[in-house]
């Protein structure tokens, strides 16, 4: 069975700092992967996605996930957070022909002014 | 174009009462979701419905029942409200395609006394 593991559940980061959020997956088969956003009092959106091919996904606000096959990571990173970044942030993994889509636990990302 | 809209957007309940959160998806996805979080627990699948037609169980489903009334309709029954069932509940959908993600609804915030 899939599952996926956010080891970080809070991240406290300086406005204009670097930021890497952990996400490691197990599955006996080939997997898509997600990380998808909550900001506060809201529902989920997709941040980006991997299906195939380049390992290096962007999405349009400044993240940037890398899928790594053999360490069966996908974390999300940023150069340079903003205040406006503050969320939880959800990875989830789906394996290929299957229907269900897993949940990390997690991570909440918190801006320091 | 609405996305996936959830009813009511709060509730509280009794313990034993009984409610049903509706979803609705104005996307023509085949694919339809329930899911419940919890704090530092993620998104954890109730039902899902690859279909009009089917449902078939997730992690989550003591305590649930579900209807796929049409393709646009998917709905989440409590027959008898327990404490624990209090959770922010979601509802996703997905075309169905084998690559395509699922994009959710803005959730519903149960509160069972």
């Amino acid at each position: 069975a899939q599952s996926v593991t956010q080891l970080d559940s809070q991240v406290p980061v300086f406005e204009e700092a670097p930021v890497e959020l952990r996400c490691n997956y197990s599955s006996s088969v080939s997997v898509y992967l997600f990380w998808y956003v909550q900001y506060p009092n809201q529902g989920l959106q997709l941040l980006l996605k991997y299906l195939s091919g380049s390992t290096l996904v962007e999405s349009i606000n400044g993240f940037e996930a890398e899928f790594n096959k053999s360490q069966t990571s996908f974390h999300l990173r940023k150069p340079s957070v903003h205040i406006s970044d503050t969320a939880e942030y959800f990875c989830a993994v789906r394996d290929f022909g299957n229907e269900k889509l897993t949940f990390g636990t997690g991570t909440r990302l918190t801006i320091i002014p | 174009n609405a996305g996936v809209t959830q009813t009511p957007k709060f509730q509280v309940l009794k313990t034993g009462q009984s409610m049903t959160l509706q979803c609705a998806q104005d996307m023509n996805h085949n694919s339809m979701y329930w899911y419940r979080q919890d704090p530092g627990m993620g998104l954890r699948l109730i039902y899902y419905s690859a279909s009009e037609g089917t449902t078939d169980k997730g992690e989550v489903p003591n305590g649930y029942n579900v209807s796929r009334l049409n393709k646009r309709e998917f709905s989440l029954r409590l027959e008898s409200a327990a404490p624990s069932q209090t959770s922010v509940y979601f509802c996703a959908s997905r075309i169905g395609t084998e690559q395509e993600t699922q994009y959710f609804g803005p959730g519903t915030r149960l509160l069972v006394l």
